[in-house]
């Protein structure tokens, strides 16, 4: 079974620009979750999908914003980049159904991310 | 809101020593416990998890880890390490089945040969 992909492993970006990452889950999970790892923060919850619906929001401004599609792909945007967005992007999916269900959360290598 | 604790941010260790990580975390309700580990260069990959029965977890690698609910603690162990562990680990939690994961900030584990 393929584990969590995530595209692109390595982007670029300048201040002010917008980026578009992508995550394709294990085949059969439905839900999708991103995490920000930085090495002052650690990992940061971002926002969970399932279903093409956003379950759970982390702390982070407007700016980053996240959708699934009917076959659980994920996209995570993030706008008017700032310096500070330069991290590792990491996609988790998990076969969880319910709302509370325990799975645990499989992790893709991660896109990372440099704002110049 | 929950929070994960870990204690020992790098730790340097000879090979066959004993590994105990420290990891509490402070939620009231029901908690799910994981940790992860992520070696060098790759992704994160579950170690062992708690979600209910024997407090006494194994994982994967001969790591084991006890979940003693008295003291919020979920602390991990191998009681010999090897080159190869060396790695960053994560514990992590959530609560009541829901997905979102509060990560603690990790321990940076080098093991000498």
């Amino acid at each position: 079974k393929a584990g969590v992909t995530q595209t692109p492993r390595y982007l670029i970006k300048t201040r002010g620009q917008q980026v578009t990452l992508s995550c394709s889950p294990i085949s059969g999970h439905r839900s999708v979750s991103w995490y920000q790892q930085t090495p002052g923060q650690g990992l940061q919850f971002l926002f969970e999908y399932f279903s093409e619906t956003q379950r759970n929001k982390g702390n982070f401004p407007g700016r980053f914003s996240g959708r699934q599609f009917s076959n659980s792909r994920s996209e995570m945007n993030v706008s008017t980049l700032e310096l500070g967005d330069s991290a590792l992007y990491l996609c988790a999916s998990s076969s969880r159904q319910g709302v509370l269900e325990n799975t645990e959360a499989f992790f893709g290598q991660g896109t990372r991310l440099t704002v110049v | 809101a929950q929070s994960v604790s870990q204690h020992n941010h790098h730790v340097i260790l000879s090979e066959a020593a004993s590994l105990e990580l420290g990891c509490n975390y402070s939620y009231g309700g029901t908690v799910n416990l994981f940790w992860y580990v992520q070696y060098p260069g790759q992704h994160l990959q579950l170690l062992l998890k708690y979600f209910s029965g024997d407090p006494l977890v194994k994982g994967i690698k001969g790591f084991e880890a006890e979940f003693i609910k008295s003291k919020f603690s979920f602390n991990l162990r191998k009681p010999s390490v090897q080159w190869s562990d060396t790695a960053e680990y994560f514990c992590a939690v959530n609560s009541g089945g829901y997905q979102k994961v509060t990560f603690g900030t990790g321990t940076k584990l080098q093991v000498i040969p």
